[in-house]
């Protein structure tokens, strides 16, 4: 049962343009969702969070978007860069955290 | 270091044998949590230590699997009689504060354990 969905599981993207990288949801009580990115070889990292209460984050280059009717988070990077290439995890958190399966995002030069 | 610290980083183990991981969480953050990565799946959870509470044990897959964590710090995780379908990576995670807590407290992740069972 998963409860948290990356559909796309690869992303290409030239550099300097925007990504996209998008993140569907089952359960409407969580209350947190947070994206994080992973190098190989390396545990995921934080990148951004939203809370339930909110539609949009930015955080420099970084803005994730929640529509919380279609239970859906998407993550956009603008612009992009090579050193953005890598995994992106969504993740929403009620009485534990639910992990998507990831989207391998490459930012070609 | 200041970052969670995870060992082995690679372990490779024959079918049957026992296998102990390691997490050195973040000093002060109270939550830990583990985790697995299999081939082309998510992050799944197995287990969070919070304080002293009991542990939530809801995610661990069988009872092969235990884990626990000493003084409020140091996390093992133990895989008695390994079977091939656990070959994964395990990561282990550590916050400040607890997840019910409004869940604005991000995780901290180590670099994993890559355990391949043979």
């Amino acid at each position: 049962d998963q409860q948290v969905k990356q559909n796309s599981p690869s992303l290409s993207v030239q550099e300097g343009r925007i990504s996209i990288l998008n993140c569907d949801y089952t359960n409407s009580m969580f209350d947190y969702f947070l994206w994080y990115k992973k190098y190989p070889a390396e545990g995921p990292t934080f990148l951004i969070s939203i809370s339930s209460i909110k539609d949009k984050n930015e955080d420099g280059r970084f803005t994730v978007f929640l529509n919380k009717s279609a239970k859906h988070l998407s993550l956009h990077i603008v612009p992009s860069q090579p050193g953005d290439s890598a995994v992106y995890f969504c993740a929403a958190a009620g009485n534990q955290f639910y992990f998507g399966t990831g989207t391998s995002l490459t930012v070609i030069p | 270091g200041a970052g969670v610290s995870q060992s082995p980083s690679n372990k490779v183990t024959e079918k049957g044998k026992d296998v102990e991981l390691r997490c050195d969480p973040i000093s002060g953050h109270t939550a830990l949590y583990w985790y697995r990565q299999s081939l082309g799946q998510g992050l799944e959870f197995l287990i969070y230590f919070q304080g002293n509470s009991a542990p939530d044990k809801s995610g661990l897959p069988s009872d092969r699997f235990s884990a626990e964590r000493t003084g409020g710090s140091v996390s093992t995780l133990t895989i008695q009689r390994t079977q091939q379908e656990d070959s994964a990576v395990y990561l282990c995670a550590s916050s400040v504060g607890s997840r019910d807590w409004g869940s604005n407290q991000p995780q901290h992740f180590g670099d994993g354990t890559r355990l391949s069972i043979l």
